[in-house]
């Protein structure tokens, strides 16, 4: 089946740690998300990618970082730097037509230890 | 700053009523418009989406969009207590890439028995 397949499903993260979300998709979507969703909130963009090796910053991105070296890969890199990390962690694709819907994974939920 | 505003919740409507979700928007040149159904704990999952004014019906479902008024409201008709969850407004603002999309804070629907 395709889809986006994000993991772990639950992170803890220490102080000081760096830590890593992993998200792929087999949809073939040139185009990749990062969102944060506080309790009660909606949802931020982090970070979004339409080609692989080139991404933006959304409207949050300090305290992460991602990469794109294949297509079908988003990971998604929660640094020290980022001092309240505490949230749900949603990927989310879409293809390059510009009137598609983003369709999304089913989220990482991340806590401080 | 872009916004995309819901109305506030939360909304309780009795089984078998209709639930009005409305949303506005301040980019007049908004092109795409979705609505997303959110469970507790889960990802958003695409339910409608419209692009031009007028009314677009799947089921009970129902979207609306106004573009001269910038908004656009979401109907669910016959409503059941499975139709309990957040339901986020995105849009596709004019001169976004690909799918960028903002979102607005989502509105609780609690249908009871």
């Amino acid at each position: 089946d395709g889809g986006i397949t994000q993991s772990p499903k639950y992170l803890f993260r220490k102080e000081g740690q760096n830590v890593t979300l992993s998200c792929e998709q087999n949809l073939n979507h040139d185009a990749m998300y990062w969102y944060r969703q506080d309790p009660g909130q909606g949802l931020r963009l982090i970070y979004y990618s339409q080609i692989v090796n080139d991404f933006q910053k959304g409207d949050i991105a300090e305290g992460y970082s991602v990469s794109r070296e294949k297509k079908e890969s988003f990971p998604l890199t929660v640094t020290s730097a980022q001092k309240n990390p505490t949230a749900f962690y949603l990927c989310a694709s879409s293809s390059q037509h510009s009137n598609q819907p983003q369709h999304f994974g089913d989220g990482t939920r991340l806590s401080i230890l | 700053q872009k916004e995309v505003e819901q109305n506030s919740g939360p909304l309780s409507v009795p089984e078998g009523a209709i639930a009005s979700l409305n949303c506005t928007y301040s980019d007049r040149g908004s092109q795409s418009f979705f609505w997303y159904r959110q469970y507790s704990g889960k990802s958003p999952e695409l339910i409608m989406f419209i692009y031009s004014n007028g009314d677009k019906e799947d089921g009970r479902f129902t979207a609306q969009l106004n573009k001269a008024s910038q908004y656009v409201s979401l109907l669910i008709r016959d409503s059941q207590p499975s139709d309990s969850a957040t339901y986020l407004c995105a849009v596709k603002e004019r001169g976004t890439s690909y799918g960028k999309l903002t979102f607005g804070q989502g509105t609780i629907l609690t249908v009871h028995p």
